[in-house]
């Protein structure tokens, strides 16, 4: 059964400071990883998605890796603004389209 | 613009009851599902569907029930509500068209069981 975790639970950083945040996967068997964005009362939003074939994947100023063979993902997020502020979770596609969810890390950027 | 919406946003049950939770996407999406979200735990499918006519259940799917008679609508049924049913639930969406599409998440429906 696959199980998705996430370090740290929760993480609290000054504006302008880079960030890394990790999602580890027990089944190395993924088709896709996905991480997305919650911010609170809301639902998710879609950050990245990176397929099994690819290492890593850009969209400003996040980009996210992927080490299949390691079962890790990081979410690296440069110059940190007040408004990343939000909660990131990470979540594994092992077939069709049902993901297993990690429980997230919530971010607070500092002004 | 409308996405995947869902309704009610917030519902307070009281342990007995019965309830429907209504999904509805405008975007032609082959696959929809319900998660739940509680504290700690991430988000868990309770049920899936595949295309219209077509469900099956995820990881915790005792006590819900669900159907897919149209392409955009997926109700969550609560049979009978149990305070352990106290979640946010969330519905998705994406299309089975291509490989590892997005997924579209409605705002969430925050239930109460007392």
């Amino acid at each position: 059964k696959q199980e998705v975790t996430q370090i740290p639970a929760a993480l609290s950083v000054p504006e302008g400071e880079n960030l890394v945040l990790n999602c580890s996967f027990t089944d190395s068997a993924i088709y896709n990883l996905q991480w997305f964005r919650q911010d609170p009362g809301k639902g998710l939003t879609s950050l990245l998605l990176i397929q099994s074939s690819q290492r890593e994947q850009t969209s400003g100023r996040l980009n996210a890796s992927l080490d299949k063979s390691s079962g890790r993902s990081t979410l690296y997020i440069a110059a940190s603004q007040p408004g990343d502020s939000a909660t990131y979770l990470c979540a594994v596609n092992n077939y069709g389209q049902n993901f297993v969810f990690g429980p997230g890390t919530r971010l607070s950027v500092l002004p | 613009n409308a996405g995947v919406t869902q309704t009610p946003k917030f519902q307070v049950l009281k342990t007995g009851q019965s309830m429907t939770l209504q999904c509805a996407q405008d975007m032609n999406h082959e696959y929809m599902s319900w998660y739940r979200q509680d504290p700690g735990m991430g988000l868990r499918l309770i049920h899936y569907s595949v295309g219209a006519g077509i469900t099956d259940q995820g990881e915790v799917p005792n006590g819900y029930n669900v159907s897919r008679s149209t392409t955009e609508d997926f109700p969550l049924r609560l049979l009978s509500a149990a305070p352990s049913q106290t979640s946010v639930y969330f519905c998705a969406s994406s299309s089975r068209t291509g490989s590892g599409n997005t997924i579209y998440f409605g705002e969430g429906s925050w239930l109460t069981v007392v």
